[in-house]
């Protein structure tokens, strides 16, 4: 079973530009979750989806931050314009269910912004 | 805000040596997962704990739930190279239609050959 692919693996850009992030999920995950985690920090939730639909997005910054799914397969996280303290690296992760207790999680896109 | 905190934050030790991380909380979760990373992968998961007081073993690594459901330990026994890596501990708060995970900031652990 192919687990859950992130790319690109690495981005550095420079402050006020913008950048986007792709997952494919594991096939017939309905949920799938974008974390962000800071260097010596633990993953952070931004936001989950079930299916195509929201479910919590409540840590999303949403002045600068945008994430989509749209046929609840595979998801776009954008950062636009990217800040300093965006740099990160941005998680995905999937699970068969909302109730699931086993989130699969890809190998993350190191973000550097300069 | 559920936090969890993680002790000791970093650990090096040699291999065949015994240590035990802890994560605390003053919220009482419903669930209780830890986790492993290595560097520049995503976290692994390595067991949940659902019971308070629960134990549950995977080789030579135990894993205990507080019976207050607030904390936990990892225990490894004999250390080897390959235990090396981060070791998150995350919560899960009220389940149902939403299992959202509350991270800990992990026990950066090197075991020396």
């Amino acid at each position: 079973e192919a687990g859950v692919a992130q790319s690109p693996r690495y981005k550095i850009i420079e402050k006020r530009q913008s950048v986007a992030f792709w997952c494919n999920p594991i096939s017939g995950h309905a949920t799938l979750y974008w974390y962000q985690q800071i260097l010596g920090q633990g993953p952070k939730l931004l936001i989950q989806f079930q299916n195509n639909g929201v479910v919590d997005d409540s840590q999303l910054p949403k002045d600068r931050f945008s994430a989509e799914r749209l046929k609840g397969v595979d998801s776009t996280l954008k950062i636009q314009p990217a800040k300093l303290e965006d740099s990160a690296v941005y998680l995905c992760a999937s699970s068969s269910t909302a109730g699931a207790d086993t989130q699969y999680f890809g190998p993350g896109t190191r973000l550097t912004v300069l | 805000t559920q936090l969890l905190e993680q002790s000791p934050q970093f650990l090096s030790i040699q291999e065949g040596e015994n240590l035990t991380v802890y994560c605390n909380s003053s919220s009482v979760f419903s669930s209780l997962q830890w986790y492993r990373q290595e560097p520049g992968e995503g976290p692994v998961l390595l067991v949940t704990v659902v019971t308070g007081g629960e134990v549950k073993k995977l080789k030579r690594l135990t894993f205990q739930f507080g019976d207050a459901r607030k904390d936990s330990s990892l225990h490894i026994t004999a250390a080897q190279p390959g235990d090396t890596g981060l070791y998150l501990c995350a919560g899960a708060g009220s389940g149902g239609s939403n299992y959202k995970l509350t991270f800990g900031k992990g026990t950066l652990l090197t075991v020396n050959p």
